[in-house]
């Protein structure tokens, strides 16, 4: 089955421990990227990467890092930089050329920093 | 920058009732827009979309929306709603500047009781 694979599901940390959140998928997809979901917030973009070996910041980077050396993965690294890090993380894959594409969800992971 | 409102936070609905959700997207250029839903405990999925042509879009489950560039709105409509509707639907905006970025609204909680 082809599909977005995120883990850990659920997460709880300290506050100050950094924590990286991993994403793999079959899909063959190209771009991949990451999403944080709040309350009454929707979803806020947090990195993107278009191939391997680049990704650029979101609408919300700060306190984040990711890396892209291979397609299939993109981890999401939440350092104890992030002033408020408890949320549901969100990874996608992008399917299509150009721009007639639709996005593909993994399940999510939720981090709560105690 | 491109935004996207949903004005409804919270809708409740009896079955049968039907259902009109608002979207509004800030973009003078060409978009693509897009429907996803979130049922209770599962991931992101698509519900639907517009790319261009008809601004009439069926989507999945009965669903449909429409696109009126002039008011820069693409609602999402069903006639009669079903208590398995109960979910979280976010409208999503990618506008047409080269790259596939999606841009969400903070979401619409849907109740539907039985």
């Amino acid at each position: 089955d082809g599909g977005i694979t995120q883990s850990p599901k659920y997460l709880f940390r300290k506050e100050g421990q950094n924590v990286t959140l991993s994403c793999e998928q079959n899909l063959n997809h190209d771009a991949m990227y990451w999403y944080r979901q709040d309350p009454g917030q929707g979803l806020r973009l947090i990195y993107y990467s278009q191939i391997v070996n680049d990704f650029q910041k979101g609408d919300i980077a700060e306190g984040y890092s990711v890396s892209r050396e291979k397609k299939e993965s993109f981890p999401l690294t939440v350092t104890s930089a992030q002033k408020n890090p408890t949320a549901f993380y969100l990874c996608a894959s992008f399917s299509g050329t150009g721009l007639t594409g639709e996005l593909f969800f993994g399940e999510g992971s939720r981090l709560t920093v105690l | 920058a491109q935004s996207v409102s949903q004005h409804n936070h919270h809708v409740i609905l009896s079955e049968a009732a039907s259902l009109e959700l608002g979207c509004n997207y800030s973009y003078g250029g060409t978009v693509n827009l897009f429907w996803y839903v979130q049922y209770p405990g599962q991931h992101l999925q698509l519900l639907l979309k517009y790319f261009s042509g008809d601004p009439l879009v069926k989507g999945i489950k009965g669903f449909e929306a429409e696109f009126i560039k002039s008011k820069f709105s693409f609602n999402l409509r069903k006639p009669s709603v079903q208590w398995s509707d109960t979910a979280e639907y976010f409208c999503a905006v990618n506008a047409n500047t080269g790259f596939q970025k999606l841009v969400f609204g903070t979401g619409t909680r849907l109740l539907v009781s039985p």
